[in-house]
């Protein structure tokens, strides 16, 4: 069964930094784009960033560039979203999703990040 | 961006009755067309995935359609666990966007 497992959510001031992590399990995860999807309260899903399954190549959608960064370690079945200088819009609950083709076809529970003073 | 926009924002059903869901592209995505269902605390289960092939372990009543920039999502027979969130996703060019979504919720 596939399990993805976020932590590392919380409250940030702006300007602040936060690192989330997923972790893998119930699939060969070194063989799957992964990417990280967040939903600000009361609204539609953004699909943030993608990484390709070597970690070679990452995509982030224009309100993150040169703020957030994507990564993984597939020895460890983890994946990671480094946040910086983080603003009140990106409050939202940060999943952690599987993609297959273009389509996120398992995801994690999520976890909250809040960034308010 | 491709904006997905979903109509209605809301739809009221009563179990047993049949919903059919809107999404429409503000440009062509072909068939890469995803639908996702979001109940409350729980993460989105895929649903449909290019416009109209049922997920693993999707029942039979959802059913998906459209190619280009406009897309249905029926579901019949609506069932008490169906009662939820859907959303839309385009996967045809990057990035991926959603929709806002429709509530479906008991009439």
């Amino acid at each position: 069964e596939v399990q993805l497992a976020e932590s590392g959510g919380g409250l940030v001031q702006p300007g602040g930094s936060l690192r989330l992590s997923c972790a893998a399990s119930g699939f060969s995860f070194r063989s799957y784009w992964m990417g990280w999807v967040r939903q600000p309260p009361g609204k539609g899903p953004e699909w943030v960033a993608k990484i390709k399954y070597d970690g070679r190549d990452q995509h982030y959608v224009d309100s993150v560039k040169g703020r957030f960064t994507i990564s993984r370690d597939n020895a460890k079945y983890s994946l990671y979203l480094q946040m910086n200088g983080l603003r009140a819009e990106d409050t939202a609950v940060y999943f952690c999703v599987r993609e297959t083709w273009g389509k996120g076809d398992s995801w994690g529970q999520g976890t909250l990040v809040t960034v308010s003073s | 961006e491709i904006v997905m926009t979903h109509s209605p924002a809301t739809l009221s059903v009563s179990p047993g009755e049949r919903a059919t869901l809107s999404c429409r592209a503000s440009q062509g995505v072909s068939s890469n067309l995803a639908w996702y269902q979001r109940q409350p605390g729980q993460a989105p289960r895929l649903l449909i995935y290019d416009a109209s092939t049922r997920a693993t372990g999707i029942p039979a009543r959802f059913s998906g359609s459209g190619s280009g920039t406009e897309f249905t999502l029926t579901i019949t027979s609506l069932q008490s666990e169906d009662f939820a969130i859907y959303f839309c996703q385009q996967y045809n060019k990057w990035p991926w966007t959603f929709g806002q979504g429709t509530k479906v919720e008991i009439k």
